[in-house]
């Protein structure tokens, strides 16, 4: 059961346009959620993250916006630039339950971003 | 103190051999997790460490795998009696966790073939 979903594999956009990539979860109990890069043979980099009590964060050109009543987050990255062109994970934590904040992925977007 | 360090990057055992894996985290990182990646999937979880306790185990951690972190710094995973389907990419993350902070940086992580 995939609590947390990125249904696109892939995404294509021209460079200096605006890539949006898509998350949805399912677990309520998320409240705390993460964007990752990842390039081939290397482990995920840490982008961006946003609490449950914020709407929206911003870091540059990157920016997740999070819409709880839809279970829906979704991360902006303008502009598009080559090196942007990674696979992208979704991750989601509980942490107001306390324990591991052990993070739940989705399975990735890869995004190519064409000169 | 540059990240997290894992150790070997890459492995290739044959079936049914011992394999152990390294991990050096971020030095004043009291949280380290373990996860393991397949070829079209996000990372999953495996274990988590607060300091040299382990608190949390998944499932898909067979009783063929065993992770200890001594002194609560390093931390080894280590499969026995590999199996072709142990073959993954393992990722080593620490965080400081809570107030401190959510965000888990990961290791450049070690691809394990099992032939």
């Amino acid at each position: 059961d995939q609590q947390v979903k990125q249904n696109s594999p892939s995404l294509s956009v021209q460079e200096g346009r605006i890539s949006i990539l898509n998350c949805d979860y399912t677990n309520s109990m998320f409240d705390y959620f993460l964007w990752y890069k990842k390039y081939p043979a290397e482990g995920p980099t840490f982008l961006i993250s946003i609490s449950s009590i914020k709407d929206k964060n911003e870091d540059g050109r990157f920016t997740v916006f999070l819409n709880k009543s839809a279970k829906h987050l979704s991360l902006h990255i303008v502009p598009s630039q080559p090196g942007d062109s990674a696979v992208y994970f979704c991750a989601a934590t509980p942490v107001t339950q306390g324990g591991s904040e052990k993070l739940v992925f989705g399975k990735g977007t890869k995004l190519t971003v064409n000169p | 103190d540059t990240g997290v360090s894992q150790n070997p990057r890459h492995k290739i055992t044959k079936r049914g051999q011992n394999v152990t894996f390294r991990c050096d985290p971020i030095s004043e990182h009291n949280r380290l997790y373990w996860y393991r990646q397949t070829l079209g999937q996000g990372p999953e979880f495996l274990t988590y460490f607060q300091n040299e306790a382990q608190l949390e185990k998944s499932r898909l951690l067979s009783d063929r795998f065993s992770a200890e972190r001594p002194k609560g710094s390093f931390s080894t995973l280590e499969i026995q009696r590999t199996e072709q389907g142990d073959s993954a990419m393992y990722l080593c993350a620490s965080s400081l966790g809570g107030s401190g902070g959510v965000e888990a940086f990961f290791g450049q992580g070690t691809r394990l073939t099992v032939v």
